[in-house]
Formats: structure tokens, C-alpha cells, sequence
């Protein structure tokens, strides 16, 4: 199992370039997230989708859209890049249900970006 | 509000020394509650985590936490630190709404 992956590692974009952000897990979770990690600022949450169809906004949402285009894949996309967008981006993805209750999150290894 | 406080932004011991990082949080209900480590230039690792029962609880790495009610405590612990512990610290607890709620971080730093 490859667990969370995500593409590109790292990035370089221009202000107002658009560009989108991969990410895939092959555990079948149901919940995947997209957060963004600033120094002294710990993660703050951007989207995240509890399951396949839906998503819903996080702390952090103005700038970005996203698509969960499968139980798999969650992509994030920034439309017109600015400058305070430079930052490191993890997906994270778990598994939820009433059932089984809250489970911990697994993280990908990031993606590292600059908006010049 | 829900909130997860780390007051310690960095942290510095000699090795083989011990560790405590402190977690202070702030939930209505019985929290779920997490460690994760971030080695540098990685993502987030699960070091441990708790949901009920036994207060204290091990980890991976020989690290342990103790989850303390009535001090709204979470601190993470380990008895002697190796220089591969250098790295930065996440508590977090859950669920709001499915979602997990980080602290800031506290950074690790190992003295030889």
C-alpha cells in the first residue's frame, strides 16, 4: 500500500497562475482533507470531503476550490495564485463512521509551494 | 470555542534526557485525542492517541501521553530522547464535525 500520495512534491507558480494540487489513498477511506501548514501556524484546514460527492469548507477555504472525483482522489486547485498562497500542502485521508467512531488521519508527504 | 494550546513553540534537551511536551485543550465532550510527529520535510506520523479507557497511553518510539480530565491535559512523554526524536510535535483532538482541531507545534531540538 502506497497510503497517501500526493503530486507535485514541490512547485513554483507565477502570481495569478492556476495550477492544481493531486492527491490519492489507496486505504479506501470514506474522509479526505486538504490542509495547508504556515510557520507558527500549525495545519489549518482548507476542504475536506466526508465521503464520495461531498465537500465541505474548512477554516481556511478563499482561494481554493476542490473535487473529489472518486472514493480514491481528492484534488485541490488554486484558480489565480497569490503570493500568500506559498505554503506547504498536505492531503490527509481516514476512515468515519458511526460504527467504528473517529479515526486518525493519515498524511501525505506534502507538496511545497511558492507563488512568486 | 474548541481550541488545542501547545504553550512550548521550541523545546531543547540533551540526549538521553526527558521529555514532556504539554497539550492543553479546550472541548465540550470527551475528546479524541492525538500526538502526530513531523520528521522534517515529511508529513505527519501518528505517534499515539486516545479515546477511552486506560488514561495513560503508549506510542511508537517509546513515547507515552497521559490524558488528564480535569487539567484539560494531554502532555506527551518520554523517559529518554534519542537525536532522531528532533522534529515537530502535534497535538490535535477531534471530532468537531469530523475534523480534527492542531495545535501550533512545539519544535524539538536534540543536543548531542
Amino acid at each position: 500500500n502506497a497510503g497517501v500520495t500526493q503530486t507535485p512534491k514541490f512547485q513554483v507558480l507565477k502570481t495569478g497562475q492556476s495550477m492544481t494540487l493531486q492527491c490519492a489513498q489507496d486505504m479506501n477511506h470514506n474522509s479526505m482533507y486538504w490542509y495547508r501548514q504556515d510557520p507558527g501556524m500549525g495545519l489549518r484546514l482548507i476542504y475536506y470531503s466526508a465521503s464520495e460527492g461531498t465537500t465541505d469548507k474548512g477554516e481556511v477555504p478563499n482561494g481554493y476550490n476542490v473535487s473529489r472525483l472518486n472514493k480514491r482522489e481528492f484534488s485541490l486547485r488554486l484558480e489565480s495564485a497569490a503570493p500568500s498562497q506559498t505554503s506547504v500542502y498536505f492531503c490527509a485521508s481516514s476512515y468515519q463512521s458511526r460504527t467504528s467512531g473517529f479515526n486518525e488521519q493519515f498524511f501525505g508527504p506534502g507538496t511545497r509551494l511558492t507563488v512568486l | 470555542a474548541q481550541s488545542v494550546t501547545q504553550p512550548d513553540i521550541h523545546i531543547t534537551v540533551s540526549e538521553g534526557a526527558s521529555l514532556e511536551l504539554r497539550c492543553n485543550y479546550s472541548y465540550g465532550a470527551t475528546p479524541y485525542l492525538f500526538w502526530y510527529v513531523q520528521s522534517p520535510g515529511q508529513g505527519l506520523q501518528l505517534l499515539l492517541k486516545y479515546f477511552s479507557g486506560d488514561t495513560l497511553v503508549q506510542g511508537i518510539k517509546g513515547f507515552e501521553a497521559e490524558f488528564k480530565r480535569s487539567q484539560s491535559s494531554f502532555n506527551l512523554r518520554k523517559p529518554s530522547v534519542h537525536w532522531s526524536d528532533a522534529a515537530e510535535y502535534f497535538c490535535a483532538v477531534g471530532p468537531n464535525t469530523d475534523k480534527l482541531i492542531f495545535g501550533t507545534g512545539t519544535r524539538l531540538q536534540v543536543f548531542p
